[in-house]
């Protein structure tokens, strides 16, 4: 079975500053997606970046980026210059490629503060 | 932009009882799902929904729980006789695919709290 985890349950970082946001995660399959989603206090979850697992090149958006590294089976997310609206509970989730259900195997997550 | 709801934000019911879950996917998604967080771990998958029947469950899931889409528009999650150990945020979530781009959407949840 596919696990994942994200062994810092807290980060802080200050506000323009630069964070990474750790992931590893356990599988015997070649193919799959990795997603990290962001939950603001009270508030869904929000997708804010994902990963094809047959894609080298790593994903970015905006301020967000990844390191894949596929043999490593890591999965960081980093937030360049970090804004006050970053700060959530930022959760890792991996997807397997294979089967119909679109199911989301999530890590524990991690709080992020971001300090003015 | 479209949002998952969620009715009720907060449930409190009696050991014992039966509680629905109420959600509204997003309209044009015939993907859906339905998680829980236990306080302090992780989301749990608990089962996925398409095309009015169950395609997985996870083993949480057993004959205390049952989902249904009853009218093309609600997605709801049933226990039928709550414990304890249901106690949890409820997350619904939808996608238009099943496919690892398309994101699934996440509503803010339900707590539910049994006494």
């Amino acid at each position: 079975a596919q696990t994942v985890t994200q062994s810092q349950p807290e980060m802080s970082v200050q506000e323009a500053e630069t964070v990474t946001l750790s992931c590893t995660y356990d599988t015997s399959e070649s193919d799959y997606y990795l997603f990290w989603y962001k939950q603001p206090p009270s508030r869904q979850m929000i997708l804010v970046i994902r990963q094809e697992a047959y894609k080298q090149q790593n994903a970015t958006e905006n301020r967000f980026s990844v390191n894949f590294q596929k043999a490593a089976k890591s999965f960081s997310l980093k937030i360049s210059d970090s804004q006050l609206g970053d700060a959530a509970m930022y959760f890792c989730a991996y997807r397997s490629a294979r089967g119909n259900t679109g199911k989301l195997i999530f890590g524990q997550g991690t709080t992020l503060q971001v300090k003015p | 932009e479209p949002e998952v709801t969620q009715t009720p934000s907060h449930q409190v019911t009696q050991m014992g009882q039966e509680v629905i879950l109420r959600c509204v996917p997003i309209s044009n998604h015939l993907y859906f799902y339905w998680y829980r967080q236990i306080l302090g771990q992780k989301v749990e998958f608990l089962v996925s929904f398409y095309n009015n029947e169950i395609s997985e469950k996870s083993e949480i899931f057993d004959d205390q729980f049952s989902v249904e889409r009853p009218d093309g528009s609600n997605f709801t999650l049933k226990i039928r006789s709550t414990k304890l150990e249901d106690s949890a945020m409820y997350f619904c979530a939808s996608s238009q695919d099943r496919a690892g781009n398309q994101p699934q959407h996440f509503g803010d949840g339900t707590r539910l709290s049994i006494l």
